[in-house]
């Protein structure tokens, strides 16, 4: 199975902040990578596909960028509805895996 | 626009059996795939499935085999997990979610469903 590395854990960042979470595969997969965020109490929210494509309706201050095993979400300019916990998931190959998971929250 | 309707919470005792529906609308329900992923309490996100609601394709999760199966209702645009021989781990919110195919391969996952709490205690 591929595994998926999420680092920080936990990250804590004011509004007006960049904010950079990494996702590291433990085999390659491309670009077949998905970003999602998740709310407390709400479902995932489907912010980036395939490692780099903006969702639609997604503000353009979410980015993502990455190929191969190396991947990375930004958050420019953090705004308050941005504290949540994001998830990547890659679908290259089954089993699909998902990252452990990075909290934003507040300083 | 597109929406997924599951049904309402569950709670079960150890070693019964849930089945969780997923109603789909605002799209071809079979020109995508369907996965289930779950969340139990303060945990992440866990992916249990992927299925082709047309039929033919479905791949699950080593840890659930046997014990987890993935159906589908063309007829009603309905799909379904059912999840047997229930543990108290098993505790979770589970979600449906559309996979996006493209030519034929599935991808990410656009429109998730509201989530389905199954509560298993004696």
């Amino acid at each position: 199975d591929i595994q998926m590395t999420q680092s920080p854990s936990t990250l804590s960042a004011s509004v007006g902040d960049r904010v950079t979470i990494t996702c590291r595969a433990s085999q390659s997969i491309s670009a077949w990578l998905a970003w999602y965020q998740q709310e407390p109490g709400k479902a995932p929210k489907l912010l980036i596909y395939k490692a780099s494509s903006l969702q639609s309706g997604v503000p353009s201050t979410f980015s993502g960028s990455g190929s191969g095993t190396e991947f990375t979400l930004t958050i420019s300019n953090l705004q308050p509805d941005d504290f949540a916990t994001y998830y990547c998931q890659q679908y290259n190959t089954y089993p699909w895996t998902f990252g452990q998971g990075t909290k934003v929250e507040i300083k | 626009q597109v929406q997924l309707v599951q049904s309402g919470a569950e709670v079960k005792k150890p070693g019964a059996s849930v089945k969780v529906s997923c109603k789909a609308s605002g799209y071809t329900f079979t020109s995508d795939y369907m996965q289930w992923v779950r969340q139990a309490p303060g945990q992440g996100l866990e992916w249990m499935g992927t299925m082709n609601p047309r039929g033919g394709f479905t791949n699950y999760a080593q840890n659930f085999q046997g014990r987890f199966t993935m159906t589908s209702d063309t007829s009603t645009s309905t799909a379904y997990m059912e999840l047997t021989s229930l543990r108290s781990e098993d505790t979770a919110v589970y979600y449906c979610a559309r996979v996006y195919v493209i030519r034929g391969v599935p991808h990410h996952s656009d429109y998730w469903g509201q989530g389905t709490l199954v509560t298993v205690s004696s």
